[in-house]
């Protein structure tokens, strides 16, 4: 069965620090990936995707992100973190097949110290 | 571009009342929404995908009866939680997409409805 998995429940990093937050998936043919950020009153915002091709993935907001099929992981990274990345994040991989549903990992809670 | 709204943002009934949720794309025609229920500090899980004009289609494990939702136009999607009880209770997200391949669309979340049964 499809599934994702977010090791990190809650991570603390101080303003200015480098971030990653790990992912990794469970599907049996190649993936579709997706980082979705969660903010306080505000619906997910899609940071970036993973298709096919250049492993490595540029999104909004300074964030990227590597897929790696040996590892079957797709970790999101960001060498320098703002006050205003604290919020929720959300792995998802996506499931073809009838209407293209996503599966969502559990979520990271991100903190930002000043 | 590509905005989702929902209505309400919160809402609180009491027990074994029906309560309405509206989801509409404001810039763009959904042929596909989503309805995803969310737990505190927990994740999202995918209760129902539907279809401009067609029957809904439930995951397993979610109640046909309970959760009834209409897809009446190609911006609006409407969820109703009959005779809500306090279980009931949960962050309600919806997610729309205007096109079936993966290349070239993505889903775009709402907001967001709290609902609280008492």
């Amino acid at each position: 069965a499809q599934s994702v998995t977010q090791p990190d429940i809650h991570i603390t990093v101080s303003e200015g620090a480098s971030l990653e937050l790990r992912c990794n998936y469970s599907y049996g043919a190649t993936p579709y990936l997706f980082w979705y950020v969660q903010s306080p009153g505000q619906g997910l915002q899609l940071l970036l995707k993973y298709f096919s091709g250049d492993t490595l993935v540029q999104g909004i907001k300074g964030f990227e992100a590597e897929f790696k099929r040996s590892q079957s992981s797709f970790n999101l990274r960001k060498p320098s973190v703002h006050w205003s990345d604290a919020a929720e994040y959300f792995c998802a991989v996506g499931v073809l097949g009838g209407y293209n549903k996503l599966i969502f990992g559990a979520g990271t809670r991100l903190a930002v110290h000043p | 571009g590509a905005v989702v709204s929902q209505h309400p943002s919160w809402v609180i009934c009491k027990s074994g009342t029906s309560v309405k949720i509206e989801c509409r794309s404001l810039d763009f025609q959904a042929t596909t929404m989503f309805w995803y229920r969310q737990f505190p500090k927990q994740s999202l899980m995918l209760m129902a995908t539907s279809n401009e004009g067609s029957k809904a289609t439930y995951e397993q494990g979610v109640e046909k009866d309970k959760f009834l939702i209409n897809h009446a136009s190609l911006t609006l999607s409407t969820l109703t939680v009959t005779s809500a009880h306090p279980e009931d209770s949960s962050f309600y997200i919806c997610s729309a997409r205007d096109r079936a391949g993966w290349n070239t669309d993505t889903q775009y979340f709402g907001p967001g409805t709290r609902l609280t049964v008492l």
